[in-house]
């Protein structure tokens, strides 16, 4: 079984300040990781995801996450958050075996930028 | 290109009566998603689509819940009869076969 665990439910920075949100996952085979944003009243968005590539990986909107098997984490930053930043984030693992068919999301963190 | 499209986006029914979701996918995508989301969770698949075959429906509560994909284009998520803890935003998702899913922006229902 696969499973991520994002550490805080809610984080505010300030506008320009460093963005980092923290994943870690637990899985019985090399994983597959996701990062993905909803805003509000919205379905959510893919950011960046990590196939056994390169182990950082840059998303859209200056973000980005750096795999660390180590360290079983997959934490997303972006070095200089903008007001359009707030949303809610969620990290999502899966077997790469089923691709990207079977994502295991975690309960999301709620970001807040503070002007 | 159009989205994923979902109706409606807000429902609010009594408890016990009947709901249906609707869901229109990308064009071309063959794999189908329906994901229920509770307040302050993350999504949770209850049921997934390759054209018309329900491939994967074990998180499916088939007692109340049931699915279908006529054509293996739209899909329609029906709740009958519906209970109070159902209350949740229900997301439909779409993708081409094994690929980056994309989603719709979810029906978000109440069950008084």
């Amino acid at each position: 079984a696969q499973s991520v665990t994002q550490l805080g439910s809610h984080v505010s920075v300030s506008e320009g300040a460093l963005v980092l949100l923290r994943c870690n996952y637990s899985s019985s085979v090399p994983p597959y990781l996701f990062w993905y944003v909803q805003y509000p009243n919205q379905g959510l968005q893919l950011l960046l995801k990590y196939t056994s590539a390169a182990t950082l990986v840059k998303g859209i909107n200056g973000f980005e996450a750096e795999f660390k098997k180590s360290e079983t984490s997959f934490h997303l930053t972006k070095p200089s958050a903008h007001m359009s930043d707030a949303a809610e984030y969620f990290c999502a693992v899966s077997d790469p075996n089923f691709g990207n068919e079977k994502l295991t999301f975690g309960t999301g963190t709620r970001l807040t930028i503070i002007p | 290109e159009a989205g994923v499209v979902q109706s409606p986006r807000y429902k609010i029914i009594e408890k016990k009566q009947p709901v249906a979701f609707w869901c229109n996918p990308i064009s071309g995508h063959n794999t189908l998603y329906w994901y229920l989301q509770n307040l302050g969770q993350g999504p949770e698949l209850l049921i997934r689509y390759e054209n018309e075959e329900a491939v994967d429906d074990s998180q499916l509560p088939k007692d109340r819940f049931s699915a279908e994909r006529l054509k293996g284009v739209d899909s329609t998520l029906k709740i009958q009869p519906a209970e109070l803890g159902d209350s949740a935003v229900y997301l439909c998702a779409s993708s081409p076969r094994g690929e980056t899913q994309y989603f719709g922006p979810g029906t978000r229902l109440l069950v008084l």
